[in-house]
């Protein structure tokens, strides 16, 4: 049982280049999001979902698509990559209660 | 608009102490908080939460305390120890809303 894993750990990339950061876990719970962190920011929402095929915007939304294709996974995408989107990425996943549970992270640099 | 915060962004304490971690909220429509702990490098990890019909709610070390007169939060831990070096993020959530708010964090540093 990984509960929710994060996939890569790390990753460089150059302005304007695309990426998938991809969450996964094993716990079949329905809702899942997306964060990003920031230092003196916390956490911010980017999107998330309540249930498989659903998405929804968060806080902080532009720059991001999402989707979720089947319930275990939730993808990030980044399609043109700014600076701006140097961060911390995390995902985190909930039953039907409030609380959330979150993945161990993706550095991501964008230079 | 809505917000979660802490009063102050970074302790220090002596190892042994009591620790006191504080959080105001201003949505009085909030009836679930809960506490994070977030270590170097990781994604935060639950510690405790507290239902708004609650006044307090004890863990292992950990005691939660909600005042919803002056909408604030705290956590309290007991006999502070190297490994609860960390950030402390409190979070606050209302009835039906699929989203957490979470506060900006405070960093709690052990001095031997």
């Amino acid at each position: 049982n990984a509960g929710v894993t994060q996939t890569p750990k790390f990753r460089v990339l150059k302005t304007g280049q695309s990426m998938t950061l991809l969450c996964a876990q094993d716990m079949n719970h329905e809702y899942m999001y997306w964060y990003r962190q920031d230092p003196g920011m916390g956490l911010r929402l980017i999107h998330y979902s309540v249930g498989e095929g659903t998405t929804a915007k968060g806080e902080v939304p532009d720059g991001y698509n999402v989707s979720r294709l089947k319930k275990q996974n939730f993808l990030l995408g980044l399609e043109s990559a700014a600076p701006s989107q140097t961060s911390v990425y995390f995902c985190a996943t909930r039953r039907g209660g409030k609380t959330q549970y979150f993945g161990p992270g993706t550095r991501l640099l964008v230079l | 608009g809505e917000s979660v915060g802490l009063h102050l962004p970074t302790l220090s304490v002596q190892e042994g102490d009591n620790s006191i971690i504080n959080c105001a909220y201003s949505n009085s429509a909030s009836d679930y908080f809960i506490w994070y702990k977030q270590e170097s490098g990781k994604g935060p990890q639950f510690i405790i939460d507290i239902r708004s019909n609650m006044d307090k709610r004890q863990g292992q070390r950990v005691t939660v305390l909600l005042n919803k007169t002056v909408k604030h939060l705290s956590l309290q831990i007991a006999a502070t120890q190297p490994g609860d070096s960390a950030v402390y993020f409190c979070a606050e959530t209302v009835q039906g809303a699929q989203k957490l708010v979470f506060g900006q964090g405070t960093r709690l540093t052990i001095n031997p």
